[in-house]
């Protein structure tokens, strides 16, 4: 069966440092791989998407990016962070046949001080 | 046209009792309505989907309604417990280049009281 990991699961990192949130999908090849963030009490909001090996899609234009090194690796990167990047970060895979069905893993949750 | 409209933001109902959330969207390109379910620190699960050429889909005490024309779909949950209680997003999904970039609603916190 397919799962998907997420690391660090809670992170607190001051103004100005860097970021590094890792994902990891196990169970199937070449995904769909996709970064969320959801703000506290608000909606979920894409950032970035992949459809294959070094190539990214991003969303809105923001202090963040992304890279997939591997099929099943996927990294959200920062070199400094701002307070507004403070959020819940998601994950998710799709296999790219059939419906969209999106699996997400379970959040790294990031505040910036 | 991008968005998706969910209400309400918050629902409180009594142990046994229909909770409906409803969703609105205007971009007539999506094709794939999906349903997820969230609990406190925890990533979404999907919990139903539907596409736009049935009006009705039923899973367990989960149902959509959809109504093409009004560009309207809804959740109903029946019998609903407190174990339902969670945050629900509509979500849809244009398909084509834009396959697996779902438009998400705002979320609606769902409790219900024992």
């Amino acid at each position: 069966s397919q799962t998907i990991h997420q690391w660090p699961a809670t992170l607190v990192q001051p103004v100005g440092s860097p970021l590094s949130l890792e994902c990891t999908v196990e169970g199937t090849s070449n995904p769909n791989l996709y970064w969320y963030r959801q703000a506290a009490g608000r909606g979920l909001q894409l950032l970035f998407y992949s459809v294959g090996i070094g190539q990214i899609s991003s969303e809105v234009p923001q202090n963040l990016s992304a890279s997939r090194p591997q099929d099943r690796q996927f990294i959200l990167s920062s070199k400094k962070l701002l307070l507004s990047d403070s959020g819940f970060y998601l994950c998710a895979w799709v296999s790219g046949r059939g419906p969209p069905e999106l699996f997400f893993g379970e959040g790294s949750r990031l505040t910036v001080l | 046209q991008q968005q998706v409209k969910q209400s309400p933001q918050s629902l409180i109902v009594q142990k046994g009792g229909i909770s409906i959330i409803n969703c609105a969207y205007e971009n007539t390109a999506f094709d794939y309505f999906p349903w997820y379910q969230q609990f406190p620190g925890k990533g979404p699960a999907l919990l139903i989907a539907i596409r736009p050429d049935v009006s009705e889909k039923k899973e367990g005490r989960f149902t959509i309604s959809f109504n093409k024309s009004a560009k309207q779909f809804s959740l109903h949950i029946m019998d609903s417990q407190p174990g339902d209680s969670a945050t629900y997003f509509c979500a849809a999904d244009a398909g084509g280049t834009s396959y697996g970039k779902l438009t998400f609603g705002q979320g609606t916190i769902l409790t219900v009281h024992p």
